[in-house]
């Protein structure tokens, strides 16, 4: 069984730019959700994706976007970066009706 | 929506004694409550959960207790050891809704 991984690890963007952010989800899991952790603070949720399609959204803008593809992977995309946007994005994975989430070790965004 | 508020923020305790860490919950509906560990730069693991027609779960060194009543759940260890320090995150989700709202994190330091 193979766990939750998301790539790139750390990256550094400047402001305006876009950026997208991966994730594979857990083996057998088909519902992934995307965190924002910012800097000494708990995960905030960003939104899920379940059959390939939003599947609930926290208070983010639209310029942040996802996707979900048939293997379950998925996508986070932020437009127009700001610097405030410069945090950990965790992705979990889980079992659609089941609450238990698994998490990746992240990707660390870095706004300049 | 939901909040979860977490109680303390920093706590030390020598090796050896126990650890309790409250946290309070504002949405009646929420029935799922995990408790997450995150060490420096690695992905917030889960180290026990409890649902709601639970009150007390215990897994070795680890309890977590739950009052539904008084909206609030708690997460004790015992015989603390060195690696017991890290940051520990409790959070609550609904029925069927698997989106996490997380406390915002207690940072244990375990004192040999």
């Amino acid at each position: 069984e193979t766990g939750v991984t998301q790539s790139p690890t750390h990256l550094i963007k400047t402001r305006g730019q876009q950026v997208t952010l991966r994730c594979s989800s857990q083996s057998g899991h088909n519902t992934v959700s995307w965190y924002q952790q910012a800097l000494g603070q708990g995960p905030q949720f960003i939104f899920q994706y379940y059959r390939e399609e939003e599947n609930g959204r926290g208070n983010f803008p639209p310029r942040f976007s996802g996707l979900q593809f048939p293997n379950y992977s998925s996508e986070l995309n932020v437009n127009a970066l700001e610097l405030d946007d410069s945090a950990l994005y965790l992705c979990a994975s889980s079992l659609q009706g089941q609450n238990i989430q698994y998490f990746g070790a992240g990707t660390r965004l870095s706004v300049l | 929506g939901e909040n979860v508020e977490q109680h303390p923020s920093t706590l030390s305790v020598q090796e050896g004694d126990s650890a309790v860490i409250k946290c309070t919950y504002s949405d009646s509906a929420s029935n799922y409550f995990p408790w997450y560990k995150q060490e420096l730069g690695k992905r917030p693991q889960l180290i026990i959960d409890i649902r709601s027609n639970v009150g007390e779960k215990k897994d070795q060194r680890i309890a977590v207790t739950l009052n539904k009543t008084a909206k609030h759940f708690s997460l004790h260890i015992t015989e603390t050891q060195p690696e017991d320090s890290a940051v520990y995150f409790c959070a609550a989700s609904g029925f069927g809704n698997e989106k996490l709202t997380f406390g915002t994190g207690t940072r244990l330091t375990i004192i040999p």
